[in-house]
C-alpha cells in the first residue's frame, strides 16, 4: 500500500534559520513520483516540485531544496534563510505511475516569526 | 485564465440534504479529480476522471457520487449528507499523458462543507 509520513506536526522557526521539512514514503511500486505543495493561510494549494522515482538528483531552486533519497525512502525540503512568507502547511504527495492519483502526507504547518 | 474554478466556496448543510458541489475548468485538462482534506489526514482521494464518460473511485468514496459529461465539468454530489462530511473539498485537474503519468495537479480554492 502507498503511505506518506511527514511525522512533523508543527515546526516553529524564526525568521533566517534553516529548516527542513521531512517526507518518508512507501511504496512497492518501482516506478512512483512525490511532489510537495504548499497551502498558505488563505488556503489555495500551490504546487512547489515534481520528482520521479528515477531522478535522485538533489534540486534547488532560490531558497528551497529537495533531498531525495530512494535507500531511505525519503524526499525531505529544506528552506534556507526562512522569511514570514513560507509561514504555511506543507504537503508531501506520493504519486502512482499509473494514473494521476497522488497520496497525500499529513502536513507540516510551519510557522516562521519575524 | 481562469484554472480550476469550485463553486460553492462556503456551504452549510443539514443532515441529509443533497446537494452538489461545482468545479471546472478552463485548461483542457483530461484528468480530474475530488480531494477532501480533514484536519490531521492531508487530503484523501474521493473519485477521480481520466475523461468524459469515465469516472472512478479514490480512497473514500463512499456518500459521493460523480459525472464527466464535459471535458470542462467535474460535479461532485452529496447524496445524503452526514455530520462525517463537514470537510473542505478540493477539485484538481492535470494534464494526462499514460507517457508521462503524474504531471502537475491544478487545485481549485476549495470548498469549505459544514454539515449540521
Amino acid at each position: 500500500a502507498q503511505k506518506v509520513t511527514q511525522a512533523q506536526t508543527e515546526i516553529s522557526v524564526v525568521e533566517k534559520e534553516d529548516v527542513t521539512l521531512d517526507c518518508v514514503y512507501e511504496t512497492r511500486d518501482t516506478t512512483y513520483y512525490l511532489f510537495w505543495y504548499k497551502q498558505p493561510p488563505s488556503g489555495e494549494l500551490v504546487f512547489l516540485i515534481r520528482r520521479n522515482s528515477f531522478d535522485e538528483q538533489n534540486e534547488i531552486s532560490g531558497r528551497y531544496s529537495w533531498n531525495f533519497q530512494k535507500s531511505t525512502s525519503s524526499f525531505n525540503f529544506t528552506i534556507t534563510a526562512s522569511q514570514v512568507v513560507d509561514s504555511a502547511v506543507y504537503f508531501c504527495a506520493l504519486g502512482d505511475y499509473n494514473n494521476n492519483d497522488m497520496r497525500f502526507g499529513a502536513g507540516t504547518r510551519l510557522t516562521v516569526k519575524p | 485564465n481562469a484554472g480550476v474554478t469550485q463553486t460553492p466556496k462556503f456551504q452549510v448543510l443539514k443532515t441529509g440534504q443533497s446537494m452538489t458541489l461545482q468545479c471546472a475548468q478552463d485548461m483542457n485538462h483530461e484528468y480530474m479529480s475530488w480531494y477532501r482534506q480533514d484536519p490531521g489526514m492531508g487530503l484523501r482521494l474521493i473519485h477521480y476522471s481520466v475523461g468524459a464518460g469515465i469516472t472512478d473511485q479514490g480512497e473514500v468514496p463512499n456518500g459521493y457520487n460523480v459525472s464527466r459529461s464535459t471535458t470542462e465539468d467535474f460535479p461532485l454530489r452529496l447524496l445524503s449528507a452526514a455530520p462525517s462530511q463537514t470537510s473542505v473539498y478540493f477539485c484538481a485537474s492535470s494534464y494526462w499523458d499514460p507517457g508521462r503519468a503524474n504531471t502537475e495537479a491544478f487545485f481549485g480554492q476549495g470548498t469549505r462543507l459544514t454539515v449540521v
